[in-house]
């Protein structure tokens, strides 16, 4: 059981906007920066956010990054084939001194 | 261009040991503190330890405190996990990852792709 949950699965046809949701606590994301990484099949992750809302060069503007209190939320907008991929965010824990990562969300484009 | 490539994964029977390693290039190795994440395939990613640019500081997960050693050598460019009383659940894909800054567990731009650890007797 992950310590950040978030949905299991998300889907949206081409052009939409799919949001996914990364739930925690105070000890994690109520007092840290959220991150998020995407995984395509058979590859290592990407990051995509950093610092809950900072895209890295690279990263299209359609991928946004949002905290609030002790959740977060990336959003993906004009959705493409090529998202189809794991989205998984990350905090370090204080209470566990670690980093933490959500269990992830699958992404379908239908 | 950053380059991490894992090695030293196989099959290996619980309570065995084994030594991965990470040989780094591309970037001043050592200003950089370095993490292992690790992989059930087709499961979720989950952090195992990191070490500081300068091997002050070092963290672990609960799951692995007590059995797994990270540790680097700056002059060879390598990061090393060395693993101790492994146990069927440590069975993964294990990722050595470039941090953001030299100290702490930050985030990750740069991954490795990974070997794989399988524990089973």
């Amino acid at each position: 059981q992950s310590v950040l949950t978030q949905s299991p699965s998300a889907s949206g046809t081409p052009g939409q906007t799919v949001t996914i949701s990364c739930s925690g606590s105070r000890s994690n994301i109520g007092s840290n920066f959220v991150y998020w990484y995407q995984q395509l099949p058979g590859t290592a992750p990407k990051l995509l956010i950093y610092r809950n809302d900072q895209r890295p060069s690279g990263v299209p503007d359609r991928i946004s990054g949002s905290k609030s209190g002790t959740s977060a939320s990336l959003a993906i907008s004009g959705l493409q084939s090529d998202d189809e991929a794991d989205y998984y965010c990350a905090t370090w824990d204080d209470t566990l001194s670690s980093l933490v990562f959500g269990g992830g969300t699958k992404v379908t484009v239908l | 261009e950053v380059q991490l490539l894992e090695s030293g994964g196989r099959l290996i029977k619980p309570g065995g040991s084994l030594t991965l390693s990470c040989a780094a290039s591309g970037f001043a190795f050592g200003h950089y503190a370095m993490s292992w994440v690790r992989q059930v395939p087709g499961k979720g990613l989950e952090w195992v330890s990191g070490i500081s640019g300068t091997s002050g500081f070092t963290y672990y997960a609960d799951s692995v405190k007590g059995r797994f050693t990270v540790s680097r050598d700056n002059s060879q460019n390598t990061l090393f996990l060395q693993m101790d009383s492994l146990r069927v659940e440590d069975t993964a894909i294990y990722y050595c990852v470039k941090d953001v800054g030299g100290i702490a567990v930050e985030y990750f731009q740069h991954w490795g792709q990974g070997t794989l650890v399988t524990v089973s007797s």
